[in-house]
């Protein structure tokens, strides 16, 4: 059980377009999910939070008029990277929470979506 | 200074050799250690989580926590190829794991 899923695996764009990136919980409903950036050789850093329903909180230095999220439903959050640039090249994965239950309430990845942008 | 600091390896050990994996933190508050495994393109998969101060066994593996160092640590007994990953270390301050904060990953090779 709790698998999360993501789509596409593998994206390629020319600079100036904009991406969409699906991440779905296929057994369970999250109602939280999150979205992480990972460069080549560093770990994960949260880009940001979504609530079913709300809007996302963003970590520190995260534009989100560039990187913006919806949480419209409880399996499915979508990241959309607006005006890509180079820079924007990345591994992308989400993650997805239930509620609360247990001691320890964990987050479940997805496979990623590498981004190369042109 | 990171408030979580992982030797990036690469680590290579021959099969059958019992792995040590560390991890260094700043952050006092920290209560819930963690340690994840990822494949090659792959998102991070939990392998055991430990709270505050002790040990975990599960299987071949085995979590340490010394919250007076600052100090973490996986073992892997009977490391097998298959083995062969990157292992994050990750923490957070409570038990929603809202904001986990990982490691930059030590890769590890494991040689048949």
């Amino acid at each position: 059980g709790a698998v999360v899923s993501q789509h596409p695996s593998r994206v390629i764009c020319k600079s100036g377009t904009s991406v969409k990136i699906e991440c779905r919980s296929l057994d369970f409903q999250a109602t939280t999910m999150f979205w992480y950036r990972q460069f080549p050789k560093q770990s994960l850093m949260l880009m940001a939070t979504s609530n079913e329903g709300s809007k996302a909180t963003y970590e520190q230095g995260v534009e989100k008029d560039k990187f913006l999220i919806n949480h419209a439903s409880l399996t499915l959050s979508t990241l959309t990277v607006t005006s890509a640039h180079p820079e924007d090249s990345s591994f992308y994965i989400c993650s997805a929470r239930a509620a609360r239950g247990g001691p320890y309430n964990e987050q479940f990845f997805g496979p990623g979506t590498r981004l190369t942008v042109l | 200074q990171k408030e979580v600091e992982q030797d990036p390896g690469p680590l290579s050990v021959p099969e059958g050799a019992i792995v040590s994996l560390n991890c260094t933190y700043s952050n006092s508050a920290f209560q819930y250690f963690m340690w994840y495994r990822q494949y090659s393109r792959k998102g991070p998969e939990l392998l055991m989580y430990t709270y505050s101060s002790g040990n975990k066994e599960d299987g071949r593996f085995t979590a340490q926590v010394d919250k007076s160092s600052k100090y973490i640590s996986l073992f892997i007994r009977d490391s097998q190829p298959s083995d062969s990953a990157t292992y994050l270390c990750a923490m957070s301050v409570d038990s929603s794991a809202s904001k986990i904060i990982f490691g930059s990953g030590t890769r590890l090779s494991i040689r048949p």
